[in-house]
C-alpha cells in the first residue's frame, strides 16, 4: 500500500514568488494534516482537514498560506507570496476516520527554500 | 515557555547501553502522549503511545507522570539502528483532537 506522498521533494524559489505543495494521503484516510519544521525549531501543526472540510486551521501562520482539499482526496498548500522565513520542511500526514489518536502517517516532506 | 520541552542532546552511547530521554509538557489538560522517531531527513514515525500505567514494547519502555507533567522513554540494550531523533508528542484532544504538539527532539547516536 502506498504511503503519504508529497510533491515536490525540494523547491527553491525567490522571495515574492508563489509555490504550491501537494500531498496525496493514504487511500481512504479522511484526516489530512499539514505540519512545518523551520530550521532549529520543532515541528509545528498548520491545519487539519476532515475530508474536504477544515477541522482546525489554528496553526496557519498568516493569510499568505492557503490550503485546499477539493473532493476530499489530495491537498495543496500554496504560499503566496513566499517570504524568507517560510523556508523549512513541510510535512503532510494522514490518518483514517477510526484511528488511534496520535497515530498519524507522515509523508517524507517538501523541503522549501526561499532565497 | 515551550509547550513540549526535551533535552536536545545529543546523546552518544555505545551499543548495549541503556539510555533515557525526558520530556515535560506545559498544558495540564493534555490528553494523549506519544514518542515518535525520526531518522535523518526522513519523516517522523510513531514509536509508541505513552500511558499512565507505563508501557513496554521490547527494549522500549515509556512512562507518563500526569502530576509532574513528565514523560520518559527508556531504551535498553541500544542498537546501532536506534540512532535517530526521538520526538516527544502531545495531543490535547477535544476539538483539537487532530493536532499533535511536538518537542524539538532528542538526538541519539549509538556507536560500536
Amino acid at each position: 500500500e502506498a504511503g503519504v506522498t508529497q510533491f515536490p521533494s525540494h523547491s527553491v524559489i525567490e522571495k515574492g514568488q508563489t509555490v504550491t505543495l501537494r500531498c496525496d494521503p493514504i487511500s481512504g484516510h479522511d484526516n489530512l494534516y499539514w505540519y512545518r519544521r523551520v530550521m532549529g525549531k520543532e515541528i509545528k501543526f498548520l491545519l487539519h482537514f476532515v475530508k474536504e472540510s477544515k477541522q482546525d486551521e489554528s496553526g496557519m501562520p498568516n493569510n499568505r498560506f492557503l490550503a485546499e482539499r477539493t473532493g476530499g482526496t489530495y491537498s495543496t498548500l500554496k504560499v503566496q507570496p513566499a517570504e524568507l522565513e517560510d523556508s523549512g520542511v513541510y510535512f503532510c500526514a494522514s490518518s483514517p476516520v477510526k484511528w488511534t489518536p496520535g497515530e498519524a502517517f507522515f509523508g517524507q516532506g517538501t523541503r522549501l527554500t526561499v532565497v | 515557555r515551550k509547550e513540549v520541552e526535551q533535552d536536545p542532546g545529543p546523546f552518544n552511547v555505545p551499543e548495549g547501553a541503556t539510555v533515557a530521554f525526558n520530556c515535560t509538557y506545559s498544558n495540564s489538560a493534555s490528553q494523549s502522549f506519544f514518542w515518535y522517531r525520526q531518522d535523518c531527513r526522513k519523516e517522523p514515525k510513531l514509536l509508541m503511545s505513552v500511558y499512565s500505567s507505563g508501557n513496554e514494547d521490547g527494549r522500549f519502555t515509556a512512562q507518563l507522570n500526569r502530576a509532574s507533567q513528565y514523560i520518559s522513554l527508556l531504551i535498553r540494550d541500544s542498537k546501532l539502528s536506534d540512532s535517530a531523533t526521538y520526538l516527544c508528542v502531545v495531543n490535547m484532544g477535544g476539538t483539537s483532537y487532530g493536532k499533535l504538539t511536538f518537542g524539538q527532539g532528542t538526538i541519539l547516536t549509538v556507536h560500536p
